[in-house]
């Protein structure tokens, strides 16, 4: 059982650039979501899915694009990355779709646009 | 939306001192978590506790649903509890999302 899954772990991209934060999970979770994390500024979050072909946008869904088409990945899309993007991208998972339940962290991913 | 605040933003302690993190939000919750996020930059679910008193080991929490805060204790302090503490909630009756606060970060010293 491996938990939440993200891949890669650090990226480095050019502006304009565009790239896939992979996020997998074993647990059949239902709802996952991804969030960035900017120092001084928590955690935000950017898209959430409460099930296989549900998406929505969170705080700060701007250059991003997320899809759902099984229980287990909920990949993160930048189609042109931006400085602005830089940061460090957490996904995460919990067992109820309803209320969130308890929410599971994968280790992060840190994404540098120069 | 929902507005959460950690107290106190910084926080120094030497080990084995006690201390207490608070969390305060703004409207009412069905869902309210504590993380811990290392120096290696994992975040560990400490607690999932929207209303209550739950203790594991030396961490305890207790949230005030109907006072809207919660309150993190840290007993016996050690330099592994070093790192940010964050509070996270659900406003009820919304879509399925959790807000954050902005940290409590905490340092033990020998």
């Amino acid at each position: 059982n491996a938990g939440v899954t993200q891949t890669p772990k650090f990226q480095v991209l050019k502006t304009g650039q565009s790239m896939t934060l992979q996020c997998a999970q074993d647990m059949n979770h239902e709802y996952m979501s991804w969030y960035r994390q900017d120092p001084g500024m928590g955690l935000r979050l950017i898209h959430y899915s409460v099930g296989a072909g549900i998406t929505d946008q969170g705080e700060v869904p701007n250059g991003y694009n997320v899809s759902r088409s099984t229980t287990e990945d909920f990949p993160l899309r930048l189609l042109s990355a931006a400085p602005s993007q830089t940061s460090v991208y957490f996904c995460a998972s919990s067992y109820s779709r309803v209320s969130t339940g308890e929410l599971f962290f994968g280790e992060g991913s840190r994404l540098t646009v120069l | 939306g929902i507005q959460v605040e950690q107290s106190p933003p910084d926080l120094i302690l030497q080990e084995g001192a006690n201390s207490t993190l608070r969390c305060n939000f703004s409207d009412s919750v069905n869902n309210l978590q504590w993380f811990h996020q290392n120096p290696w930059g994992q975040l560990i679910n400490l607690f999932y506790i929207p209303s209550g008193t739950k203790q594991n080991g030396r961490l305890s929490a207790t949230t005030v649903a109907t006072e809207r805060y919660s309150l993190l204790y840290i007993s016996s302090s050690q330099t592994t509890d070093s790192g940010v503490y964050f509070c996270a909630v659900r406003k009820s009756g919304t879509a399925s999302k959790l807000t954050f606060g902005t940290g409590t970060r905490l340092q033990v010293t020998l």
